[in-house]
């Protein structure tokens, strides 16, 4: 079957970085992405990576290893605002999004 | 670019009722459009695939019947919930990538639909 692990909940501290994880294991594979997801609200875009390496946009980075089935978000300089679920999902070969659970990041002052 | 709208964000009605949800891609045409409902605390679960033309395509557990999906061009696709009961209280969730743009393309979600039926 096809899976998607990530951790369920982490904790960070404000101005800190921290680095969420996603391995999996899919029928093929088109691409990995990562979306923000507040409480209540929709999942919005963060980043997409289909080659191996690390991906940089501002102050959050996606890595991947497709040998390894592996993935990171890292955020760096954290703030409040970016308490919220982080939600990993992989394009399989048929192109369909196969969704993680989610990982919810809660910032502490 | 890439702007999904939904419509409308909140639903508060009585068992039995019927509720229709939009989904517009505003900006691009969608060939296929992806419905997805989320209940409190729980990750997106994928309900139906929602293609131009043609019927959905309806993930496994999900009642064609119930939730019924209709997609008459590249930019709407709508969702009625028959016969709506408690039960069927969650957030509903659509989501589109513009048509022809290869597998890198994200979907874009629209803001939701929060319905509670009473």
């Amino acid at each position: 079957g096809q899976n998607i692990d990530q951790p369920t909940e982490m904790t960070a501290t404000e101005g800190a970085i921290v680095q969420i994880n996603c391995t999996y294991q899919t029928s093929g594979f088109n691409g990995l992405f990562w979306y923000q997801q507040h409480a209540g609200e929709a999942p919005t875009f963060l980043s997409y990576n289909v080659l191996d390496g690390l991906e940089e946009k501002g102050r959050f980075s996606s890595f991947l290893s497709r040998s390894k089935g592996y993935s990171y978000l890292l955020l760096k300089e954290l703030q409040m605002k970016d308490s919220a679920s982080y939600l990993c999902a992989v394009k399989d070969s048929n192109y369909q999004l196969i969704w993680g659970a989610g990982t919810k990041l809660i910032i502490k002052p | 670019g890439a702007v999904v709208s939904q419509h409308p964000s909140w639903v508060i009605c009585k068992s039995g009722t019927s509720v229709k949800i939009e989904c517009r891609s505003l900006d691009f045409q969608a060939t296929t459009m992806f419905w997805y409902r989320q209940f409190p605390k729980q990750s997106l679960m994928l309900m139906a695939t929602s293609n131009e033309g043609s019927k959905a395509t309806y993930e496994q557990g999900v009642e064609k019947d119930k939730f019924l999906i209709n997609h008459a061009s590249l930019t709407l696709s709508t969702l009625t919930v028959t016969s709506a009961h408690p039960e069927d209280s969650s957030f509903y969730i659509c989501s589109a990538s513009p048509a022809g743009g290869g597998g890198n393309q994200p979907q874009h979600f629209g803001d939701g639909t929060r319905l509670s039926i009473l």
